[in-house]
């Protein structure tokens, strides 16, 4: 079964800071990579994709792709208390992808002002 | 252009009742998904479609139907709805971005069956 982990936290962050979510995922196939924001009953946003190993920025926001290590990291620079949110981490598992994505539970973050 | 559009909001079920959720978008999207979202979980895909016509089960497909007779429309149908179906029912359309689906979700449904 196609998986993808994280740490459900609460991850707490002092506002300022700089806030590091990270991913794991199980099918080395995989091809392309989202970060979702969640806030307490919204529905998932897209903030971050990434399909190439290194670094993608977007303003306050970098995510980090290494496929050796299967792994997906978001960075967030100089955190505000309006991106405490739960952070979801979505494969496109490999095949295609129209079966949709594989999310991860999601790490629940706290800016603390 | 109001994107992804799911109704009801809010509802609650009595055990062995049915309904159906409806899902509408506006985009043009060749693919739907309905997932569902438990307290701490993850989302989880219950069944998607990549055309008219088209449906296919995801991960936890028992106990719901979809029909997909419309671009435009997705619903979901809830036949004898249990207690385990309290969730959060989320439908969501994607487009493709240099060949990945990138999804848009719509606004939610909560759904409770006492």
């Amino acid at each position: 079964q196609k998986e993808v982990e994280q740490n459900s936290g609460p991850l707490s962050v002092p506002e300022g800071a700089i806030a590091s979510l990270n991913c794991t995922y199980s099918d080395r196939g995989s091809q392309s990579f989202f970060w979702y924001r969640q806030y307490s009953g919204k529905s998932p946003e897209l903030i971050m994709s990434i399909y190439s190993n290194g670094d993608k920025e977007d303003g306050r926001f970098t995510a980090q792709l290494n496929k050796a290590s299967q792994y997906v990291s978001l960075l967030i620079r100089d955190s505000q208390p309006s991106d405490s949110a739960t952070y979801l981490c979505a494969v496109n598992p490999s095949g295609g992808g129209a079966d949709g994505l594989t999310f991860g539970k999601g790490t629940h973050l706290i800016i603390q002002p | 252009n109001a994107g992804v559009t799911q109704t009801p909001k809010f509802r609650i079920l009595k055990i062995g009742q049915s309904m159906t959720l409806q899902c509408t978008q506006d985009m043009n999207h060749n693919y739907m998904y309905w997932y569902r979202q438990d307290p701490g979980m993850g989302l989880k895909l219950i069944y998607y479609s990549v055309g008219a016509g088209i449906t296919d089960k995801g991960e936890v497909p028992n106990g719901y139907n979809v029909s997909r007779s419309t671009t435009e429309d997705f619903p979901l149908r809830l036949e004898l709805a249990a207690p385990s179906q309290t969730s959060v029912y989320f439908c969501a359309s994607s487009w493709t971005d240099g060949g990945a689906n990138v999804l848009t979700f719509g606004a939610g449904s909560r759904l409770t069956v006492l």
